[in-house]
């Protein structure tokens, strides 16, 4: 079965500084998908980036950028210039491209972000 | 552009109650889901329909029982509420199709006293 790791529970980043949240996944398969789900206090779960791992290129929105090791098995997101509506819990999450369709979460990041 | 709706926003239970939440989407997506969120454990899957007419256990199904009412609806039940039961929960919509994104409702606050 797949699975999803965030290590860092918390993290804090001054505004306008980069940041870097840390996802690792297990999986036995070669063609599956990553996202990155941002939820602010809302709790509103927003698309952040996503990953299709048949491609060597990173993902990038804006200010938001992914580091992808398929070999290592790591998809880390990176938060340039951030900014205080940054401010959020930060989910990766894993979806198979066959069987059943699920989509996998790792525990959330919460990112406080220093005026 | 309603999305994913999500049915009560907050509600309190005893022990013992039994309540649906409902869910609908209006995107014409294939897959539903219901997660709970819990502090420090993050989404977990409960139940989830690859398409209308099935219904799979995700990874914390007990307790919950589901129905997929037709392409847009797709309802959580708790048949005996418990206070381990007290989480947000999360319906969710998808293509089928891959690596499509999954869309969220607001979440449902529930609370089992």
């Amino acid at each position: 079965a797949q699975t999803v790791t965030q290590s860092q529970p918390e993290m804090s980043v001054q505004e306008a500084e980069t940041v870097t949240l840390s996802c690792t996944y297990d999986t036995s398969e070669s063609d599956y998908y990553l996202f990155w789900y941002k939820q602010p206090p809302s709790r509103q779960m927003i698309l952040v980036i996503r990953q299709e791992a048949y491609k060597q290129q990173n993902a990038t929105e804006n200010r938001f950028s992914v580091n992808f090791q398929k070999a290592a098995k790591s998809f880390s997101l990176k938060i340039s210039d951030s900014q205080l509506g940054d401010a959020a819990m930060y989910f990766c999450a894993y979806r198979s491209t066959s069987g059943t369709y699920k989509y996998i979460f790792g525990t959330g990041t919460r990112l406080k972000v220093l005026a | 552009n309603a999305g994913v709706t999500q049915t009560p926003k907050f509600q309190v239970l005893k022990t013992g109650q039994s309540m649906t939440l409902q869910c609908a989407q209006d995107m014409n997506h294939n897959s539903m889901y219901w997660y709970r969120q819990d502090p420090g454990m993050g989404l977990r899957l409960i139940y989830y329909s690859a398409s209308e007419g099935t219904t799979d256990k995700g990874e914390v199904p007990n307790g919950y029982n589901v129905s997929r009412l037709n392409k847009r609806e797709f309802s959580l039940r708790l048949e005996s509420a418990a206070p381990s039961q007290t989480s947000v929960y999360f319906c969710a919509s998808s293509e089928a199709y891959r690596g499509r994104t999954i869309y969220f409702g607001e979440g449902s606050w529930l609370t089992v006293v």
